[in-house]
């Protein structure tokens, strides 16, 4: 599994709470993503970092904000979570060269009452 | 929006059966990736496509890209209980770094 790891694997937040989770992986691999996934949505691209500092915005943004500042470690977090933000929560590192294959996290499951 | 669509969105077939699932892009892809997701578990890579017009076999699983390199299948031949799950296609557009992922079939097998 490339040496990823998700924190949290469970949470339960009230709305209007602020939420950190946290990806860390062992391999130094460059590029990191966070994924939602949602019924009927299939995984949807929240925030990507191509490098220490580096990051830019995917499909679903809004709400979301990352950071990186050290390669091993990519942090999401909802400042304000919202209800539509529950949610199975992915991290994931890419692979550089021939062979770009993504290895995931187990998954965080977010929920906000 | 998502720029990889993916159909059908969820297939049942008797175990047996053959299964395919298509992905498509409106523009031209550097490369295409396929994912499965078991139920309750990650998405697990499973190939990449380069080639215009490749085909791989895995078993009993064949994976094609277009000529154009805007579309792939995959396609399961003799369906079992253990190829249930879902099925991701997933695409880098014009290099930006970005991993986008279909929709998803999601394979359900009568015993």
């Amino acid at each position: 599994d490339a040496g990823i790891t998700q924190s949290p694997r469970h949470k339960v937040t009230e709305t209007g709470t602020p939420v950190t989770l946290r990806c860390h992986q062992t391999e130094n691999h460059r590029y990191m993503y966070w994924y939602r996934q949602d019924p009927g949505h299939g995984l949807r691209l929240i925030h990507y970092s191509y490098g220490v500092k580096d990051t830019d915005k995917g499909e679903v943004s809004d709400g979301y904000s990352v950071s990186r500042s050290k390669t091993e470690d990519f942090l999401l977090t909802l400042e304000s979570a919202t209800s539509s933000q529950t949610s199975v929560y992915f991290c994931a590192i890419r692979l550089t060269g021939g062979n770009t294959e993504a290895f995931f996290g187990q998954g965080t499951r977010l929920t906000v009452v | 929006g998502q720029q990889v669509m993916q159909i059908p969105q969820y297939q049942h077939v008797q175990e047996g059966e053959d299964f395919t699932t298509y992905c498509n892009s409106s523009t031209t892809l550097s490369n295409i990736q396929w994912y499965k997701q078991r139920p309750g578990g990650h998405p697990v890579f499973l190939i990449q496509l380069v080639k215009s017009g490749e085909v791989k076999k895995q078993k009993r699983l064949t994976f094609q890209f277009g000529e154009a390199k805007k579309n792939s299948s995959l396609h399961i031949t003799a369906t079992q209980t253990t190829d249930v799950g879902t099925y991701f296609c997933a695409a880098e557009p014009s290099n930006t770094g970005k991993l986008i992922f279909g929709q998803g079939t999601t394979l359900q097998v009568k015993p």
